[in-house]
């Protein structure tokens, strides 16, 4: 199956300070890329959906000023946590759309984000 | 608005023995479904699908079945070994209407008992 490949797994990070997660389809070019974030026990919520070339569209509720996602390329989509706050500690996960399996999502390893 | 959902969070089952695990759905307007299967601390692994003009779809030990009429979807795993024990979630799109994002349920988390 496509590979996505997602960059850091696991990062700590101090209040107030900026966090950069990289998403990469590396078998694929993925014109669309998906970032969700999953809380304990909770479904994957949707944050964004990012297209290569254009502006994210973010979900409601959720800060495009706090959470920055550029996709410079087919093969990259990254997520910016700005100013990151406790609350924000989490699992961030990103997924791609294959063009050739446009119904179907693969997903990164996931980032797990700690904030102190 | 939970439009798809997952209402056992979890399940514990005998090496060997048949797993079900269910979905349901509100949203008449998805159209294709799919089962991910997640490990903690890692991203949801591709599973199976099912297109809704389909009410069944078999790849090896794992079959989903869709009654669109009760809005409900099942993933059957036959046999299950422990090496399935993990957190099972639903997903569904409405692909006819261009959106591109998956509404995924809660999850359940299978334990698959040796």
């Amino acid at each position: 199956g496509a590979v996505v490949s997602q960059h850091p797994s696991r990062v700590i990070c101090k209040s107030g300070t900026s966090v950069k997660i990289e998403c990469r389809s590396l078998d694929f070019q993925a014109t669309t890329m998906f970032w969700y974030r999953q809380f304990p026990k909770q479904s994957l919520m949707l944050m964004a959906t990012s297209n290569e070339g254009s502006k994210a569209t973010y979900e409601q509720g959720v800060e495009k000023d706090k959470f920055l996602i550029n996709h410079a390329s087919l093969t990259l989509s990254t997520l910016t946590v700005t100013s990151a706050h406790p609350e924000d500690s989490s699992f961030y996960i990103c997924s791609a759309r294959n063009r050739r399996l446009p119904y179907e999502a693969f997903f990164g390893q996931g980032t797990r984000l700690t904030v102190v | 608005d939970q439009q798809v959902k997952q209402n056992s969070p979890s399940l514990s089952v005998q090496e060997g023995r048949i797993s079900i695990l269910n979905c349901d759905y509100t949203n008449s307007m998805f159209d294709y479904f799919l089962w991910y299967k997640k490990y903690p601390a890692e991203g949801p692994t591709f599973l199976i699908s099912i297109s809704s003009i389909k009410d069944k779809n078999e790849d090896g030990r794992f079959t989903v079945f869709l009654n669109k009429s009760a809005k409900h979807l099942s993933l059957h795993i036959v046999p299950s070994q422990p090496g399935d024990s993990a957190v099972y979630f639903c997903a569904a799109s409405a692909s006819r209407t261009g959106a591109n994002n998956l509404f995924f349920g809660t999850g359940t988390r299978l334990t698959v008992i040796p």
